[in-house]
């Protein structure tokens, strides 16, 4: 069954450290990716996303994310994070061959002064 | 552009009442889900719909009814409502793939329900 798995729930990092989030799926073929960011209280917002192409994409806030298929992996980077990337992020794939919307589970970023 | 809009916002019930929840996109996309968030679980799939008039179960449909009569319209209901249905309920459309590449979802801004 597709799915896509956050290993970190929660990650501490200082303000001006770099960022890495990791994200992993589980499809065969070449699934669409994408990394929301939720504010608390709020909704989700999109940060990138991939389809095909590049496999290094940009995102919006400075954020980019690299598509690795012999890892099965998309992780989200940031070279200097900012207090106000404290929030919750969420990788999910979409495949037309489920017609389904997957997301992981979530890590939690705070950001320490 | 109103996006997609979930009404209500909040709501508190009992158990055993029933409640129907309102998502409307004005984007005219094809698809449409209904997730719930919940602490350490991220958001998980309930139902979705491919279109107007068809629906499918997603992880956790059960417990909830689905119902998409318009294109702009997708309801989920709660017949008899548990304090396990106790959530944040989220509603995203999108385009459908069909050689386009802009499924992209859009989310609502979520219905906070209690169950007492």
């Amino acid at each position: 069954a597709q799915s896509v798995t956050q290993p970190d729930i929660h990650i501490t990092v200082s303000e001006g450290a770099s960022l890495e989030l990791r994200c992993n799926y589980s499809y065969g073929a070449t699934p669409y990716l994408f990394w929301y960011v939720q504010s608390p209280g709020q909704g989700l917002q999109l940060l990138l996303k991939y389809f095909s192409g590049d496999t290094l994409v940009q995102g919006i806030k400075g954020f980019e994310a690299e598509f690795k298929r012999s890892q099965s992996s998309f992780n989200l980077r940031k070279p200097s994070v900012h207090w106000s990337d404290a929030a919750e992020y969420f990788c999910a794939s979409f495949s037309g061959g489920y017609n389904k919307l997957i997301f992981g589970a979530g890590t939690r970023l705070a950001v320490h002064p | 552009n109103a996006g997609v809009t979930q009404t209500p916002k909040f709501r508190v019930l009992k158990t055993g009442q029933s409640m129907t929840l309102l998502c409307a996109q004005d984007m005219n996309h094809e698809y449409m889900y209904w997730y719930r968030q919940d602490p350490g679980m991220g958001l998980r799939l309930i139902h979705y719909s491919v279109g107007e008039g068809t629906t499918a179960k997603g992880e956790v449909p059960d417990g909830y009814n689905v119902s998409r009569l318009k294109k702009q319209n997708f309801l989920l209901g709660l017949e008899s409502a548990a304090p396990s249905q106790t959530s944040v309920y989220f509603c995203a459309s999108s385009y459908s793939t069909g050689g386009l590449l802009n499924t992209e979802a859009f989310f609502g801004q979520g219905t906070r329900l209690t169950v007492v």
